[in-house]
């Protein structure tokens, strides 16, 4: 069963405006919350974080939102740059002792236009 | 500092093979853990090491195993290949309580 989820395999903005990709989550335990980019032929890299604690986390051009109640979280890009081009993935932890494990969506291919 | 060390990056196998795949963490990192990223399914968790003892593990069938040495560098292996194991195999390390993980480069491999 899929705990997290992205539901849109793809999106496509324009440079300047803002992109918006989108994740929810099934699993209550889940308390941590990632961003991670990835481009092709590479590992995922690490692009933002947000505790359950919180419902914002800034980080630049950066911001996540996290509404616990309808257990779903995003990401906002503003200004969008052709360099963010790539797959984002949205993941998931449970932060008991000991569990580094992340659970992972499948990822949403954001395409900035021109 | 140096990041995760993925050996090697690319990989062609025969179906029933087996292969070993190279991890080595950043240094200071104790805890290593595996992912298999195929389209489609995202990054699906393998298992997680920590001091050389394996403290989690996915929905992988037993063909899929690893191990941790003491200066943490980690392996996994995989016996009997099966095309349906075609994938990028990732290796992350990380600090206990680290808000996230550190990729390595990923090993391609190609099952044919």
């Amino acid at each position: 069963d899929q705990q997290v989820k992205q539901n849109s395999p793809s999106l496509s903005v324009q440079e300047g405006r803002i992109s918006i990709l989108n994740c929810d989550y099934t699993n209550s335990m889940f308390d941590y919350f990632l961003w991670y980019k990835k481009y092709p032929a590479e590992g995922p890299t690490f692009l933002i974080s947000i505790s359950s604690i919180k419902d914002k986390n800034e980080d630049g051009r950066f911001t996540v939102f996290l509404n616990k109640s309808a257990k779903h979280l995003s990401l906002h890009i503003v200004p969008s740059q052709p360099g963010d081009s790539a797959v984002y993935f949205c993941a998931a932890r449970a932060s008991n002792f000991g569990n580094e494990k992340l659970t992972f969506g499948t990822g949403t291919r954001l395409t900035i236009i021109p | 500092k140096a990041g995760v060390t993925q050996t090697p990056r690319y990989l062609i196998k025969t179906r029933g093979q087996q292969v070993t795949l190279s991890c080595s963490p950043i240094s200071g990192h104790r805890s290593v853990s595996w992912y298999q990223q195929t389209p489609g399914q995202g990054l699906q968790f393998l298992f997680e090491y920590f001091s050389e003892t394996q403290r989690n593990k996915g929905n992988f069938p037993g063909r899929f195993s690893g191990r941790q040495f003491s200066n943490s560098r980690s392996e996994m292996n995989v016996s009997t290949l099966e095309l349906g194991d075609s994938a990028l195999y990732l290796c992350a390390s990380s600090l206990p309580g680290n808000e996230g993980y550190t990729f390595g480069s990923g090993t391609r491999l190609t099952v044919v």
